[in-house]
């Protein structure tokens, strides 16, 4: 009930291509919804966050959608970049419970 | 402004022998974290300190102990390591549960 499931496991997209990445979790407690981005050698970013009272957050290139009743979220990133290449996390949290719960993070590859 | 500071960022041990990592952040947040990274794994909770003077155990505890020193710094210490604890290990903090978390560059530990 705790885990986050994320998918696909590695992506290759187009420069200019859509990229997208889908998370499913269990636990109706959950009620924040971030997405990380993780460069080689560095720690992870936040890149954009949902709470469960929207269902769609955009900030620039990218967006989550949020289906509260199938349990999903998924990353959009449009016009992807090879800048845009790196692993991408969602993970999902509780208030008070201070345990984030990780997807096992997806590897994307933009072409040039 | 540094963030969240882990030290140090390579470290080689063998069998047995005990270490600590060392965190501190300058955010001034209340909650901090220590994660362990391994291939198709995603980040696995290790321990966390939702505030000053208190920690809890993680998804995954066995083998390490931590110490919140004060609101800035939270160590990890391996006692005896072993081979399974070869891994890249993140700090964490946040301001509060269910807010961004600001992770580390990481410390990645080889123990032969």
């Amino acid at each position: 009930q705790q885990q986050v499931k994320q998918s696909p496991q590695s992506l290759i997209v187009q420069k200019g291509g859509i990229s997208i990445i889908n998370c499913a979790y269990e636990n109706t407690a959950f009620d924040y919804f971030p997405w990380y981005q993780q460069f080689p050698g560095k720690g992870p970013a936040l890149l954009i966050a949902i709470r469960p009272d929207v269902s769609e957050k955009k900030e620039g290139r990218f967006t989550i959608s949020f289906n509260k009743s199938a349990k999903q979220f998924s990353l959009h990133i449009m016009d992807s970049q090879p800048g845009d290449s790196a692993t991408y996390f969602c993970a999902a949290t509780s208030s008070g419970t201070y345990k984030y719960i990780f997807g096992t993070g997806t590897r994307l590859k933009v072409l040039a | 402004n540094a963030g969240v500071t882990q030290t140090p960022k390579f470290q080689v041990l063998k069998t047995g022998q005990s270490m600590t990592l060392q965190c501190a952040q300058d955010m001034n947040h209340n909650s901090m974290y220590w994660y362990r990274q391994d291939p198709g794994m995603g980040l696995r909770l290790i321990y966390y300190s939702a505030s000053e003077g208190t920690t809890d155990k993680g998804e995954v505890p066995n083998g390490y102990n931590v110490s919140r020193l004060n609101k800035r710094e939270f160590s990890l210490r391996l006692e005896s390591a072993a081979p399974s604890q070869t891994s890249v290990y993140f700090c964490a903090s946040s301001r509060d549960s269910s807010t961004e978390a600001f992770f580390g560059q990481g410390t990645r530990l080889t123990v032969v």
